[in-house]
């Protein structure tokens, strides 16, 4: 079955520290997208891309990059871990033709900065 | 932009019973598609229901259904015969120009 999976599920790192969360999709999607969720905020689109090469900047983009080099992978850096960027961070896949335009997610990733 | 509301931080139900979450939006596209996703305590984002803006007929999933006011830019989900599994974080979300912009979330609390 296709599956978007994203990995580590937990990680603590320190501040300042370069972090790279990993998102793999075989959905063969054009479309991936990371959120970050907080309470009170729901989910806050961070990068999108929607295919190879291709990627935009979301609304809460400062201190977070993304490289699209193939279909299935949409990893996040985080350049210089911040207190501030302690969260959930989920990733998410859609196909923009056809009749199925939902976003399938993955499990999320919980990070946090010390 | 688009924005999505959704004005009720946190609701209960008495399990068996019907409960309604509201969720408004703002965009000038035509052509759009609005989702309710459900995230239980295990974190995992679960599709509950998919409305497209350009059918007039409220889309219906079993318990689940939604009340659609184009008009109004308003997308309210019915649950039916509320039950314990329920219990979750519910998300509002708007598709337009292949972006999906989500609503702060309402957390719903099924009540034995």
């Amino acid at each position: 079955d296709a599956e978007i999976t994203q990995s580590p599920r937990h990680k603590i790192t320190e501040t300042g520290r370069q972090v790279t969360l990993a998102c793999h999709q075989t959905w063969n999607h054009n479309n991936m997208f990371w959120y970050r969720q907080d309470l009170g905020h729901g989910l806050r689109l961070i990068h999108y891309s929607y295919g190879v090469q291709d990627t935009n900047k979301g609304e809460v983009s400062d201190g977070y990059s993304v490289s699209r080099s193939n279909t299935e992978d949409l990893p996040l850096t985080l350049e210089s871990a911040a207190s501030s960027q302690t969260s959930v961070y989920f990733c998410a896949s859609s196909e923009s033709k056809g009749g199925r335009t939902e976003a399938f997610f993955g499990q999320g990733t919980r990070l946090t900065v010390v | 932009a688009q924005t999505v509301t959704q004005s009720q931080p946190e609701m209960s139900v008495q399990e068996a019973e019907t409960v309604t979450l509201s969720c408004t939006y703002d965009t000038s596209e035509s052509n759009y598609y609005l989702f309710w996703y459900k995230q239980p305590p295990s974190r995992q984002m679960i599709l509950v229901i998919r409305q497209e803006a350009y059918k007039q007929q409220n889309a219906t999933e079993n318990r689940f259904s939604v009340n659609f006011q184009k008009a109004a830019k308003s997308f309210s989900l019915k649950i039916s015969d509320s039950q314990l599994g329920d219990t979750a974080m519910y998300f509002c979300a708007f598709y337009g120009t292949y972006k999906y912009i989500f609503g702060t979330g309402t957390r719903l609390k099924v009540l034995a």
